[in-house]
Order: C-alpha cells, then structure tokens, then sequence
C-alpha cells in the first residue's frame, strides 16, 4: 500500500520568502502529482514528475526516484499563492493517492 | 480551455435519501474518476471508470454506491441510502490515460442531515 506523506501541515511566510514543500512516498510510483487547493475547494494540477526537475512560472517541483522524496519550490511568494498543496502519487492503477496536504499562509 | 464541470454545486439532503451527482468530463477523455473529501481530512479515491466499466474501486465504494455513464457526456455518481458521513465534497475526474494529468471539476458539496 503506497503511503504518501507531506511536510509541513503548515506554513506561513513572508511575502517574498523562498518556500518548499516536501513530499515522501512508500512504493514504486509512475508519477508524482503536485495539485494546488483553492479556498473554494478546486484542485488544479500543477506539475506530473516522473523524474529530474520542472519549472513553471516561481513554481519548481523536483524529485529523486531513489529517495522516492520531491519537493515543491516557490520563489519569491506572493499573498496568491495562499493556499492548500498537495502531491499525489499515481502508479498505473489510473487513481491518485494524495498526500494530506499543506496549507501554505503567505503574508504581506 | 477545457474543463470539468459538476453538478449541482451543494446538495443538502436527507439520510436514507438517494442523490445523483453529476459530472461532464472533458470530451476526448477515456479514463473518469469520482474522488471524495470529508471536511478537514485528504482527498480519498473512491473508483475509476473506463471503457463503460469500473476499472478500480476503494473500499469507501460499497454497495450503497454506485457510477453510470448513461450517454456520451455525463457521468454520475449514485449514492442510493445516504449515511451521516456521506457528508464530504465529491470530485469528478478526467483523464486521456492512465498515467497522464488528471483534470478535477470544482466539486459537489454534499451535506447529509
């Protein structure tokens, strides 16, 4: 059974902050998903990794297959990014198994 | 740009009651997904669809659910007794594959008194 675990639960930071999100899961994954959470509830993928490094924006999701560990990298936060994010581990049974989320606090 | 949608937003109702959750996948996706999140708690994979059959179920899927694709475009969720802790928000999803991005419509609140 694939467990998927997020740290920290919370965070909250300064605008302008460099920020990272650490994900771990327990068995062999055919990707990792990071997904943004809005206040109204909406998921909004931001990133599928089966390896190396993505860059979207201030936006920078890594991950090491060995270490089954990624992370998810925010530059130069801003009060807009507040919100719940999370990783999702898919491993070819199609469903994503989400971590728990962390919910980020940006503050001007 | 294409998007999930779902239907109705809210649904209060009943226990014992049934309810009908309504989703549009995007149009040229094959693989569909019902999620659910009960307040404060992770995101919990309830079952996958392909090809007008259940490819995956979790054990949250029991009986008293149950998912249709009764045309080219809808696909619904059917919880036919409703339970207290039916209570969550339900999260239709679409994909092209099996490995590809999933896309999540915005939700249905379902609240069961």
């Amino acid at each position: 059974k694939n467990e998927v675990e997020q740290s920290p639960q919370n965070l909250t930071a300064q605008e302008g902050e460099f920020i990272t999100i650490n994900c771990s899961y327990s068995v062999g994954i055919s990707a990792l998903h990071w997904l943004q959470q809005h206040p109204g509830g909406g998921i909004v993928s931001l990133f599928m990794l089966s390896s190396g490094k993505k860059k979207h924006g201030r936006l920078i999701a890594t991950i090491n297959i060995q270490e089954k560990h990624s992370s998810l990298h925010i530059t130069a936060s801003h009060p807009r990014d507040s919100a719940v994010y999370i990783c999702a581990a898919s491993s070819g049974t199609y469903k994503y198994i989400f971590g728990t989320g962390t919910r980020l606090k940006v503050l001007a | 740009e294409p998007e999930v949608t779902q239907t109705p937003s809210h649904q209060v109702t009943q226990m014992g009651q049934e309810v009908i959750l309504r989703c549009v996948p995007i149009s040229n996706h094959l693989y569909f997904y019902w999620y659910r999140q009960i307040l404060g708690q992770k995101v919990e994979f309830l079952v996958s669809f392909y090809n007008n059959e259940i490819s995956e179920k979790s054990e949250i899927f029991d009986d008293q659910f149950s998912v249709e694709r009764p045309d080219g475009s809808n696909f619904t969720l059917k919880i036919r007794s409703t339970k207290l802790e039916d209570s969550a928000m339900y999260f239709c999803a679409s994909s092209e594959g099996t490995v590809g991005t999933q896309y999540f419509g915005p939700g249905t609140r379902l609240l069961v008194l």
